[in-house]
């Protein structure tokens, strides 16, 4: 069974602080990881992630994807309270082509 | 503007009831997604859609139905025999070929149980 495990659940930070979220898998036919940020509804899209070693940034946000141990990290440097959601990581393809595998997601809470 | 749009924002149902849950797109994709999501718990895929005509079952498919008559529409019926149905929805849809296979998500639709 495909599985995604993110940590920690839940994170309290204050503004300023560089976290870094954590995200392994366990699937059956790799082919990309993406990160999504949740504020009060939908999903937004983050990175997709293929290729072993190879960050992708965007501002102060950064994600590396490691294929030989299987798991990722999503940094977010200089925190502020924006940032505060819920960060998911999924992994695809799942049991059909098309479909990916979703962790539970980690609940990230920037405070003043 | 392109885009998801999920209708209603909110859902009551009563029990017994058969509702549905509209998701269209407008972006061209060719695949389409339902996902249920509840507090504390990540995505749980219940059904998906790869091409007009033509779906398949997710992870938690019972008690739930799906229809794909357009690319455009992938509207999903919470049926009767659903026992636990109050969660957020969200439908996504993504480009059905070539490398990229990120998926693009609505705004959900909250279905509260009265």
């Amino acid at each position: 069974e495909d599985k995604v495990v993110q940590s920690p659940l839940s994170l309290v930070v204050h503004e300023g602080d560089t976290v870094t979220l954590n995200c392994s898998y366990e699937v059956t036919n790799f082919r990309s990881l993406l990160w999504y940020k949740q504020e009060k509804k939908a999903p937004t899209f983050l990175f997709m992630l293929t290729s072993s070693g190879i960050e992708k940034k965007s501002g102060r946000l950064s994600s590396i994807l490691d294929k030989k141990e299987l798991f990722s990290i999503l940094n977010i440097t200089a925190t502020q309270t924006g940032d505060s959601a819920v960060y998911l990581c999924a992994v695809g393809p799942g049991a059909g082509s098309y479909q990916l595998t979703f962790g539970k997601g980690t609940k990230l809470s920037v405070i003043p | 503007d392109g885009g998801i749009t999920q209708s209603p924002k909110y859902l009551f149902r009563k029990e017994g009831q058969n509702v549905t849950l509209s998701c269209e797109q407008n972006l061209n994709h060719d695949a389409m997604y339902w996902y249920r999501q509840d507090p504390g718990q990540g995505l749980r895929l219940i059904y998906y859609s790869q091409i007009v005509n033509d779906f398949q079952k997710g992870d938690i498919a019972e008690g739930y139905s799906v229809s794909r008559e357009k690319k455009e529409s992938f509207p999903l019926t919470v049926t009767s025999a659903q026992k636990n149905p109050t969660a957020f929805y969200l439908c996504a849809s993504s480009i059905g070929t070539g490398p990229s296979r990120t998926q693009y998500f609505g705004p959900g639709t909250r279905l509260l149980v009265l």
